[in-house]
């Protein structure tokens, strides 16, 4: 079992929908959880940044973690089509310590 | 603006040619620098961890005798890829950061 689990997808919604992402993970030790977006050949920028469980909202992206479920989720209100891009889900046990990431899931908002 | 710079962002190689890849924090010292390989359609994957001053930290499977990294200074860590194969063509990034952690723009490494 990968200790992160990410549904590659790809996903394709039409503009204006809402968009959820969801990552799995198996160890009970990561604290940290993050939401990364690549474009295409680009470096991932990060995009949400949470420590333990509970809610995060920034514009148009809210983070949730559930630690007791181990699951995490993001959610893109009134998706756009420059939302379209590959987020990675990311987590560690400890601030500035390694990452593991998800796949990553495509995401293609249309027009 | 960026935080974490790399150079170069693309590099054509022939087989069995060395190339070196460069990482740089702008605004802060980075202690320490991660560095992570992407194939196509795949998700990151951690190679080796940098420290200033300190022999590099390998992952399980990742040669250290091929991926060569220098952390001399507390703004640059570089990582050398030698005798560089087909197999090695890749996207390589650094990360690197205090509080936040930041990825550079990465690499794209073509190996004919």
């Amino acid at each position: 079992q990968k200790e992160v689990e990410q549904d590659p997808g790809p996903l394709s919604v039409p503009e204006g929908a809402i968009v959820s992402l969801n990552c799995t993970y198996s160890n009970s030790a990561f604290q940290y959880f993050m939401w990364y977006r690549q474009y295409s050949r680009k470096g991932p920028e990060l995009l949400m940044y949470t420590y333990s469980s509970g809610n995060k909202e920034d514009g148009r992206f809210t983070a949730q973690v559930d630690k007791s479920s181990k699951y995490i989720s993001l959610f893109i209100r009134d998706s756009q089509p420059s939302d379209s891009a590959t987020y990675l889900c990311a987590m560690s046990a400890s601030n500035n310590n390694d990452m593991r990431f998800g796949a990553g899931t495509r995401l293609t908002v249309k027009p | 603006g960026a935080v974490v710079s790399q150079h170069p962002s693309w590099v054509i190689c022939k087989s069995g040619t060395s190339v070196k890849i460069e990482c740089r924090s702008l605004d802060f010292q980075a202690t320490t620098m991660f560095w992570y390989r992407q194939f196509p359609k795949q998700s990151l994957m951690l190679m080796a961890t940098s420290n200033e001053g300190s022999k590099a930290t390998y992952e399980q499977g990742v040669e250290k005798d091929k991926f060569l990294i220098n952390h001399a200074s507390l703004t640059l860590s570089t990582l050398t890829v030698t005798s560089a194969h087909p197999e090695d063509s890749s996207f390589y990034i650094c990360k690197t950061g205090q509080e936040t952690q930041y990825f550079g723009p990465g690499t794209r490494l073509l190996v004919l």
